[in-house]
């Protein structure tokens, strides 16, 4: 049984690109969460998503946008990059909101 | 959101027992206290969760006293490979987990 997979491992843009990053939830879970993870910081809440929309939301501006398929995966979008884009992505899935499943992450480098 | 305090870091040698204590003095009637675990490079892994007084898994020990104000996690026999940032979070099982800085804990042979 695969666990929460993200894709891809690292990534570097430039300032005001774009990013897309991927997300495969644990088989049977539902719901998507994602988080950014600064060096040396605990992961902060950006939001999450069930049924395909999204049902809750940390103190990220609108630059941060995702999206959940029919199978349950989930894309997280930046917008606009900034230089403190830069951290750990981190993505878990749920079925049970307390217990929450976290995949390996995504280094994303905003240069 | 309950605020959490909890040690920056703590030592310990294999084979010994590590108790990590979590003040949460304005914990609400609905929240429970959860424990995560991270290693370098990898997402945080939940360890456990629990109410009021003791709950045990195969990894560890959670201790709530009766005014559920603190928390200790404990962890029995550790080794090297238990080494990692340890997250304490109050919460009502919403749907987000609000982490702080956590408890770096470093084991020594």
């Amino acid at each position: 049984d695969a666990g929460v997979t993200q894709s891809p491992t690292h990534l570097i843009k430039t300032r005001g690109q774009q990013v897309t990053l991927r997300c495969s939830p644990k088989s049977g879970h539902d719901t998507v969460s994602w988080y950014q993870q600064a060096l040396g910081q605990g992961p902060q809440f950006i939001f999450q998503y069930y049924e395909e929309e999204e049902r809750q939301r940390g103190n990220f501006p609108d630059r941060f946008s995702g999206h959940q398929f029919p199978n349950y995966s989930s894309e997280l979008n930046v917008n606009a990059l900034l230089l403190g884009d830069s951290a750990l992505y981190l993505c878990a899935s749920s079925l049970k909101t307390y217990e929450q499943y976290f995949g390996p992450g995504t280094r994303l480098t905003v240069t | 959101l309950a605020k959490t305090t909890q040690p920056i870091s703590m030592d310990s040698y294999e084979g010994q027992e590590v108790n990590i204590t979590c003040s949460h003095n304005n914990i609400a009637t609905n929240d429970y206290i959860t424990w995560y675990q991270q290693f370098p490079s990898q997402g945080p892994r939940f360890i456990i969760q629990g109410y009021k007084t003791k709950v045990t898994n195969e990894v560890a020990s959670l201790f709530i006293p009766a005014d559920r104000k603190s928390s200790t996690l404990s962890l029995p026999r550790v080794s090297l490979s238990d080494t990692a940032v340890y997250y304490c979070l109050v919460g009502d099982n919403d749907y987000k987990l609000s982490f702080g800085a956590g408890t770096t804990v470093t084991v020594r042979a």
